[in-house]
């Protein structure tokens, strides 16, 4: 199966400041990946599909990149609702994998 | 607004069944749109795929736990299922159903997550 490592597993943040996280395939999975924000005593939230398309409602802040093994997420601009858990998951070959997450805390 | 929503036991016996069922308001299961998924995640762990099914009631499940496992779905109430049998401690962890688009199986709504404790 793919193995997905996020790095890092905490990443401190100012609010205004842009956080970048990131997220490597044991093999190449394509464009295969989404994020995910999930914060406590919330339902996940999808936020990035095929590793850079926006989901339905999500600010221009967020933006992702990459392809192969090698993927990142950008938030320009952090605001207080961004912070939360970010994890990836490859959706291109079975069964789904994640990765563990990264904690975006403020500063 | 689709709306999914886990109910069952948060407490079972190391060696019994686990059974967890998933309520979806908001979408129809027979809709065909969508697969029908459970994941989990242990206790300082990432999350784990366990499988997903189909209104048909096709389903595929993770070979790391294809043994142990059975889903199904009941169109008329609108709600899937998931069954893990022979539980361990190992076992231990916050369950949560997600719809998965098919083709891309990208996860657009999520469960609460229930959490599950197996006790010896």
């Amino acid at each position: 199966e793919v193995v997905m490592t996020q790095s890092p597993a905490t990443l401190s943040v100012s609010p205004g400041e842009r956080a970048t996280l990131s997220c490597r395939a044991s093999q190449g999975i394509s464009s295969g990946l989404a994020w995910y924000q999930h914060k406590p005593g919330q339902v996940p939230r999808l936020v990035m599909s095929g590793a850079s398309t926006r989901a339905t409602g999500i600010p221009a802040r967020f933006s992702g990149s990459g392809s192969g093994t090698d993927f990142t997420l950008t938030i320009s601009s952090l605001q207080s609702e961004d912070f939360a858990v970010y994890f990836c998951q490859q959706f291109n070959s079975w069964p789904l994998t994640f990765g563990g997450g990264t904690k975006v805390e403020i500063k | 607004q689709v709306q999914l929503q886990e109910s069952g036991p948060g407490l079972v016996k190391s060696s019994q069944t686990l059974s967890l069922t998933c309520s979806v308001s908001g979408d129809s299961i027979s809709s065909g749109n969508y697969y029908w998924s459970w994941m989990r995640q242990p206790p300082g762990k990432g999350l784990e795929c366990i499988g997903h099914i189909y209104y048909t009631g096709s389903s595929y499940f993770n070979p790391s736990l294809k043994s142990r496992v059975d889903m199904s779905v009941d169109t008329s109430s609108n709600r899937f299922s998931l069954r893990l049998f022979s539980v361990t401690a190992a076992d231990t962890a916050v369950y949560y159903c997600a719809r998965g688009g098919p083709g891309t199986m990208i996860f657009d709504s999520w469960g609460q997550g229930t959490l599950v404790t197996v006790s010896s």
